[in-house]
């Protein structure tokens, strides 16, 4: 079964760094998000991407994130300068269809910030 | 800003015994509900899901309940095994946007 492929499983980083979270998304989707969840919270939406452009974002994704689709395989989500309230998990997601709702998510990077 | 209540952060159930998650939500414009289920280490995997003109969708072991005059739904889960034990998440959207998460349920079936 087709997969969405996140690295690095864990990341580790001192506070005011820049990271870059890398996902391989399913070939033939097209729409492309960045949810996290830091623990014992709920799983937030930051950022969807289609057509080589963000379609939608929410408040928590500010100037210090952005997302990228560089070589048409990968998707990446960087934070310019990493907070320690940004330690959280971060799942990459693609769905074929909007209106698809079935999300194949990552396995998620876990970003700890010190 | 909770627009997605899962009130019950854990549940136990014995195998064969039916289990039951519920979930609220606030919004009357979501119009696609859904669970997800979410083992440690790994992402969440959909699991079913139910569109706002339906009150009821069935798949195997497992039913969605969707009554919207409550802003309620549920899932059932009969019977009940021990490979179920995982993190439950309840998520809604609206027309085809963002996914809002619930904080989940950890249900443990036991033996």
């Amino acid at each position: 079964e087709p997969e969405v492929t996140q690295t690095p499983s864990h990341q580790v980083t001192q506070m005011g760094q820049e990271v870059i979270l890398r996902c391989v998304p399913i070939s033939n989707h097209l729409y492309f998000y960045w949810y996290r969840q830091i623990l014992g919270q709920k799983v937030e939406f930051l950022v969807s991407f289609y057509n080589n452009e963000i379609s939608e974002k929410s408040e928590i994704f500010d100037d210090q994130f952005s997302v990228e689709r560089p070589d048409g395989s990968n998707f990446t989500l960087k934070i310019r300068s990493t907070k320690l309230e940004d330690s959280a998990m971060y799942f990459c997601a693609s769905i074929l269809n909007r209106g698809d709702y079935g999300y194949t998510f990552g396995s998620g990077t876990r970003l700890t910030v010190v | 800003d909770q627009q997605v209540k899962q009130n019950s952060p854990s549940l136990s159930v014995q195998e064969g015994r039916i289990s039951i998650l519920n979930c609220d939500y606030t919004n009357s414009m979501f119009d696609y509900f859904l669970w997800y289920k979410k083992y440690p280490a790994e992402g969440p995997t959909f699991l079913i899901s139910i569109s706002s003109i339906k009150d009821k969708n069935e798949d195997g072991r497992f039913t969605v309940f969707l009554n919207k005059s409550a802003k309620h739904l549920s899932l059932h889960i009969v019977p009940s095994q021990p490979g179920d034990s995982a993190v439950y998440f309840c998520a809604t959207s609206n027309s085809g946007y963002a996914l809002n998460f619930g904080k989940g349920t950890s249900l443990l079936v036991t033996p």
